[in-house]
């Protein structure tokens, strides 16, 4: 069974602050795609990484594939109340098209202003 | 900017009774999923469909679920007799067949209650 593990489960911050969701497996994925889901919506695809090692930024959203594609980062720099949110990580095992995505449990971030 | 949308947003439905979901995958994707989250559970894979038929499905995804693409816009999730264990936000997502193929989106899915 493939797991992935997100922490902290939640995260309460003040507006301004920095903070990093973390998402750890035992297992390789081939690439591995970050999430934002608001109450009674659908997952929103934040981005996706696939190669070891990888930084992509997004405004001040910086995500990071491990090295060994077993873990990834999420880092929000001088956070605001509109990240507020569930953050959640997904996994693709296979390096191909149609492969279903492995969850974690999701990070629930709540920025005070 | 291309979505995946899903009808209806929320059912509600009788135990026993079959139910079908409906979603719009985004046109030029031949890659479509469905995926269930129990409230406050993880988002869980059910199957996925490539070219007319099943290319992969879970454990949950017994012989009460089956999946169509009647047409060539709408792909559907159907229920045959519905459990009080069914109730759950089911997720729609499609992906495409190119250099972002692991990169799928998802629809704002449908919650079903089931009574």
């Amino acid at each position: 069974t493939q797991l992935l593990e997100q922490s902290p489960q939640f995260l309460s911050i003040q507006e301004g602050e920095n903070l990093t969701v973390y998402c750890n497996s035992s297992s390789v994925f081939s690439s591995l795609q970050w999430y934002r889901q608001e109450p009674g919506e659908g997952p929103v695809l934040l981005v996706t990484v696939v190669t070891g090692g990888e930084v992509k930024k997004l405004k001040r959203l910086t995500f990071q594939f491990g090295d060994a594609r077993k873990d990834s980062s999420l880092h929000i720099t001088a956070a605001q109340p509109g990240d507020t949110g569930l953050y959640l990580c997904a996994g693709s095992m296979i390096k191909a098209a149609g492969n279903k995505l492995t969850f974690g449990g999701g990070t629930r971030v709540l920025v005070k202003p | 900017e291309p979505e995946v949308t899903q009808t209806p947003s929320h059912q509600v439905t009788q135990m026993g009774q079959e139910v079908i979901l409906r979603c719009v995958p985004i046109s030029n994707h031949l890659y479509f999923y469905w995926y269930r989250q129990i409230l406050g559970q993880k988002v869980e894979f059910l199957v996925s469909f490539y070219n007319n038929e099943i290319s992969e499905k879970s454990e949950i995804f017994d012989d009460q679920f089956s999946v169509e693409r009647p047409d060539g816009s709408n792909f559907t999730l159907k229920i045959r007799s519905t459990k009080l264990e069914d109730s759950a936000m089911y997720f729609c997502a499609s992906s495409e067949n190119g250099p972002s193929y692991n990169e799928q989106f998802f629809g704002p899915g449908t919650r079903l209650t089931v009574l």
